[in-house]
């Protein structure tokens, strides 16, 4: 069974520092792995996504980082800001021959606090 | 394009009755997945819909099901409700088609409270 995990829990950070999300996860035969922001009583939004054939991808000030064969992801965020506050989700999309058949397995999120 | 809708949005029940929650996808995404999520388990996969046929399925009771329609709008049923199926209940789609992105976009979820 797929399971992931996500440290720290909680982080606070004052505005315009630059700051690192970690996602570690326990099989490396993934089909993707995804990063979402959720913002408090909301649905998530997706951030980015790394295909297994991927070391990373970058969405502005967002760059996310892909270590399949020791089970990790990294995603930076470069000048934090007070509206980057919110609770950051990993998942991994289990490939159809490993853990989790192929649905998206969540781990239970780093919760940051940008301090203006 | 409008975003993925979920109704209703908050929901008070008591123990023993049944729930029915749905879901609207994005215009032409395919696929629809159900996610529950509490504080003490996070989010979890309930199940997943393409084109009418449940695609994949989490660990969940029997008391956890689910459909959807030939326009790809889906519905999520609990029966016999429990205390701890007080959650967020969130859906999310995607094209579902091999190929395309796997993006996933989530509604805003529905609050079930059971009381």
């Amino acid at each position: 069974k797929q399971e992931v995990t996500q440290i720290p829990a909680a982080l606070s950070v004052p505005e315009g520092e630059n700051l690192v999300l970690n996602c570690s996860f326990t099989d490396s035969a993934i089909y993707n792995l995804q990063w979402f922001r959720q913002d408090p009583g909301k649905g998530l939004t997706s951030l980015l996504l790394i295909q297994s054939s991927q070391r990373e991808q970058t969405s502005g000030r967002l760059n996310a980082s892909l270590d399949k064969s020791s089970g990790r992801s990294t995603l930076y965020i470069a000048a934090s800001q007070p509206g980057d506050s919110a609770t950051y989700l990993c998942a991994v999309r289990g490939g159809y021959s490993g853990a989790g058949s192929y649905q998206l397995t969540f781990g239970k999120g780093t919760k940051l606090s940008v301090i203006p | 394009k409008a975003g993925v809708t979920q109704t209703p949005r908050y929901l008070i029940k008591t123990r023993g009755q049944q729930v029915t929650l749905s879901c609207s996808p994005i215009s032409g995404h395919r696929s629809v997945s159900w996610y529950q999520q509490t504080p003490g388990q996070g989010l979890q996969f309930l199940f997943e819909y393409f084109s009418e046929t449940q695609r994949n399925k989490g660990n969940f009771p029997g008391r956890f099901s689910g459909r959807q329609f030939s326009n790809s709008r889906s519905e999520m049923n609990v029966s016999t409700l429990e205390l701890g199926d007080s959650a967020l209940y969130l859906c999310a789609s995607s094209p579902g088609v091999a190929g395309a992105p796997d993006t996933q976009y989530f509604g805003p979820g529905t609050r079930l409270t059971v009381l």
